[in-house]
Order: structure tokens, then sequence, then C-alpha cells
């Protein structure tokens, strides 16, 4: 069965300082890889996402991922973040093939403060 | 485009009772998908409808828990009689094929007194 962990449940930092979120998964299968952001009072919005090719995807607001296969993990980096980016952050799979239901990790609050 | 609607976004009922969530996919959506985040753990899947089809709910805890979603538009996950477990947020998601992202909802907070 396949499995998310997100393994910082908070990450404090300070506002133009760079930040990594971590997450790992493990699975028996190929998976696609997701992350998800939840703003305080929002529902939960596609941030990025890998399905094939290029194993780097990026944001529109300036996130990265990387898969990487042998380490099982899927990290999310952003060089310098915003007070804005303040909202908690959930890493997903789902299994190549299937109905794409999705299994999260435990989610991760990223607090940018001034 | 409007997005997944969900309603009511706050529900507070007593044990026992009986209560119905509703999720408004995207037009043109035929994947439906409910989830539900317990407190301080993670989101976990429910069930999965392709139009007005269960595909998959393995997800479901038990039989306590009915979702219908008749006319292959809106869904509705009633939880009859309710139990203190039952409280977190249920989130509803649609797509337009498995492959395709998922759009969620904003969620609905169900609290169990």
């Amino acid at each position: 069965a396949q499995s998310v962990t997100q393994l910082d449940s908070q990450v404090p930092v300070f506002e133009e300082a760079p930040v990594e979120l971590r997450c790992n998964y493990s699975s028996s299968v190929s998976v696609y890889l997701f992350w998800y952001v939840q703003y305080p009072n929002q529902g939960l919005q596609l941030l990025l996402k890998y399905l094939s090719g290029s194993t780097l995807v990026e944001s529109i607001n300036g996130f990265e991922a990387e898969f990487n296969k042998s380490q099982t993990s899927f990290h999310l980096r952003k060089p310098s973040v915003h007070i804005s980016d303040t909202a908690e952050y959930f890493c997903a799979v789902s299994e190549v093939g299937s109905q794409g239901n999705l299994i999260f990790g435990k989610g991760t609050k990223l607090s940018v403060k001034p | 485009e409007a997005g997944v609607t969900q309603f009511p976004s706050h529900s507070v009922i007593e044990k026992g009772q009986t209560v119905t969530l509703r999720c408004d996919p995207i037009s043109g959506h035929d994947n439906l998908y409910w989830y539900r985040r317990v407190m301080g753990k993670e989101i976990k899947f429910l069930l999965h409808f392709v139009k007005e089809s269960k595909q998959d709910e393995s997800g479901m805890p038990n039989n306590r828990f009915l979702a219908e979603r008749t006319g292959g538009t809106y869904s509705t996950l009633k939880v009859q009689p309710a139990e203190l477990e039952d409280s977190g947020v249920y989130f509803c998601a649609s797509s337009q094929s498995p492959l395709q992202p998922q759009h969620f909802g904003d969620g609905t907070r169900l609290s169990i007194l």
C-alpha cells in the first residue's frame, strides 16, 4: 500500500529566506505526485504536479519540486518566501493506472514571519 | 468557471443525529471524490464516483455513511447516526478524468457534540 510521509508538521521561516518542505513516499508501483496548498479558511489548491517527463516541476508562484525516484522523494522548495506563502502544504500521490484516488501526507504548516 | 462548491461550510450536531453534506462539482466533471480529515491526521480518501456510479468506496468508514450522486451531478454524503469520531473536515473534489488534477471545494467542517 502507498503511504506519504511529511516529517515536518510545522516550518517557521523568516520572509525572504529559502524553504524546503520534505515529502517521501512509499509505493510498490509507479505513482503520480502532487503538492496541494491550503491557505487559511480556504480549500485545497493544486500547487504543482509530476506525471511524467522532466523530474523538476515548477509552479507559477516560484515553488519547485523535484521527483527523485531512487530516494522516493518529492521535496518542495522556494528560494525566497513571502508572508503570503503562509499556508499548510500537502504532498499527495496517486497510483499510475488507478482511478485517481489521492493518498495524502499529514501536511506541513509553513509560517512566514516578517 | 465556478469551482467545486460544498454546503454547509460548518455543521454542529449532537451525537445520534443525522447530517447531510452536499457537493456540487465543476460542471462537466464526471469524476467526484470525497475525502475526510480528522483533526491531527492526514486527509483520507472516502469514495469516488464516475458520473452516478460508485467506482470505489473502499475508504468509507462504516455503514453509517451513505453517499449518492443521483443524475451524475451533485453528490450528497449522509451520516446517520453521527458519532463523535465522525468530527472532521469533509472535502469534495472533482476532475474531468482520473488523470486530470482534482479541484477541491472549501470543505465542510463537521462537529459532533
